[in-house]
């Protein structure tokens, strides 16, 4: 199943903005968008958004999505020490019947 | 407390079973889909299966089709996920994780390591 696509690595400066990208088709993020999750080393993932710019109560509002297109976006102003980690976007694929993930994006805060 | 705790990882040889419990509390489980989504050591994440929240539809990702059956118990607020005929490839920490649309993946346990080694 082919999945989204995500840089590897993205490196931005402390309280600089970072900008994620995540590609799919119209049958995913097209569709019905993504969700953006984040992963600390060693722990579970974390929801950041859903359906393009939702964010689950809890979440700092330095953390925005947005889709144009086949492709979403997530926003990361501000960035503090522990932003650092690795984000994944995922979509429900509706050609495959399936989700998908992103090869995931390992943010470096300098 | 809302929570989901994975048990039954293990070590196994290829060719073989393991059954994968996630048991849920603090919320109402039975108004949830749920997935499972795994991870490779340093890897990314994959999912793995989906089930509606009364059990009625399941989907599967093709690298598991026909190996892997995801099933839950709602008097028992736990899901499962049988894997069968395992692979070295299927080697990863298997997470549980809630699917209630559209805020799917919205809690997480924290993982149960299967090995699939000689």
């Amino acid at each position: 199943q082919a999945g989204l696509t995500q840089p590897p690595s993205v490196s931005k400066g402390l309280r600089q903005t970072a900008t994620l990208t995540c590609t799919g088709n119209s049958n995913n993020v097209g569709d019905q968008g993504a969700a953006w999750l984040q992963q600390h080393q060693g722990h579970p993932p974390k929801l950041l958004s859903y359906r393009n710019n939702n964010r689950p109560s809890g979440i700092s509002e330095r953390f925005s999505a947005s889709r144009s297109g086949n492709t979403a976006s997530l926003t990361i102003t501000g960035l503090l020490p522990e932003d650092e980690a690795d984000y994944y976007c995922s979509a429900w694929d509706s050609s495959l019947s399936a989700w998908v993930f992103g090869g995931g994006t390992k943010l470096t805060v300098l | 407390q809302v929570q989901l705790v994975e048990s039954g990882g293990g070590v196994v040889q290829p060719g073989g079973s393991l059954r994968l419990s996630c048991a849920a509390s603090g919320f109402s489980f039975s108004d949830y889909g749920m997935h499972w989504v795994r991870q490779a050591q340093g890897k990314g994440l994959e999912w793995v299966a989906i089930i509606w929240y009364d059990g009625s539809n399941k989907y599967y990702a093709d690298s598991v089709k026909g190996r892997f059956t995801i099933s839950r118990d709602n008097s028992k607020n736990t899901l499962y996920l049988q894997l069968n005929s395992l692979r070295a490839e299927d080697t990863a920490v298997y997470y549980c994780a809630t699917g209630a649309t559209p805020q799917n993946f919205d809690l997480w346990g924290q993982g149960t390591l299967v090995t699939v080694s000689s």
